[in-house]
């Protein structure tokens, strides 16, 4: 059973850089599989963010591409999100997901979640 | 970036059948897979369908999903208190390169 789980700073300061990792536990992040992260504003909808493959190629969404990071460890099997220069428009639930390719990438795998506050 | 574009709001009784509509474009729904995802207050969003019309295992037969040209369809018939929730549909989208999402739609058993 594959499970996801989110940890990192909940305040970050405005300017500053958000970092999230993914720790990813019954499953190889060096699996053929795609490594993603979605966002979610108070009281909104869902933002892609980006996504990362198993051999390291990236793929963000443009409108965040010039401040976005995703990296993996594979010696500690996670991933990695940073976020620069943020602004309290960053403040949102982080949720790192695995788009599975059998099921035509959905997110079939959700971590709990990441509060992230932006604020001074 | 193309937008998919979902009532705010849909409600039905117990027992009742309900679909929720998600409308795109060429680049988005009339072109690629439609997948739907149930999402309860403080929890993370779960997979209902996928391809646009198939279930991950664990979700009841009840849940349907299909798609017609640029439009998309997720129906719950013998509706339940336990379907009361936020869902959302999501396509993949050319130009953004990427999986784009409606704005959600909640579900009220009345």
């Amino acid at each position: 059973q594959v499970q996801l789980q989110e940890s990192g700073p909940g305040l970050v300061k405005p300017s500053g850089t958000l970092s999230l990792t993914c720790a990813v536990s019954g499953d190889s992040i060096s699996s053929n599989n795609w490594w993603g992260w979605v966002r979610q504003p108070p009281g909104t909808g869902l933002e892609w963010i980006g996504e990362i493959y198993h051999s390291g190629t990236t793929n963000y969404n443009p409108s965040l591409k010039s401040r976005v990071t995703i990296s993996l460890d594979t010696s500690k099997n996670q991933f990695s999100l940073k976020l620069d220069s943020v602004t309290a428009a960053d403040t949102a639930v982080y949720y790192c997901a695995r788009p599975t390719v059998t099921k035509g990438g959905a997110f079939d795998i959700w971590g709990q979640g990441a509060v992230v506050t932006v604020s001074s | 970036q193309s937008v998919l574009t979902q009532p705010p709001s849909a409600s039905g009784t117990p027992g009742q059948r309900v679909s929720i509509s998600c409308s795109g474009s060429s680049s988005s729904i009339g072109s690629k897979n439609v997948n739907w995802y149930q999402q309860f207050p403080g929890t993370a969003p779960k997979l209902l369908i996928y391809r646009s019309n198939q279930r991950p295992s664990g979700v009841p037969d009840r849940v349907s999903g299909s798609k017609s040209g640029t439009s998309a369809s997720l129906a719950i018939s013998g509706l339940q208190s336990e379907d009361e929730a936020i869902y959302y549909c999501s396509s993949w989208d050319d130009s953004l390169n990427g999986p784009i999402f409606g704005g959600g739609t909640k579900l009220t058993v009345l």
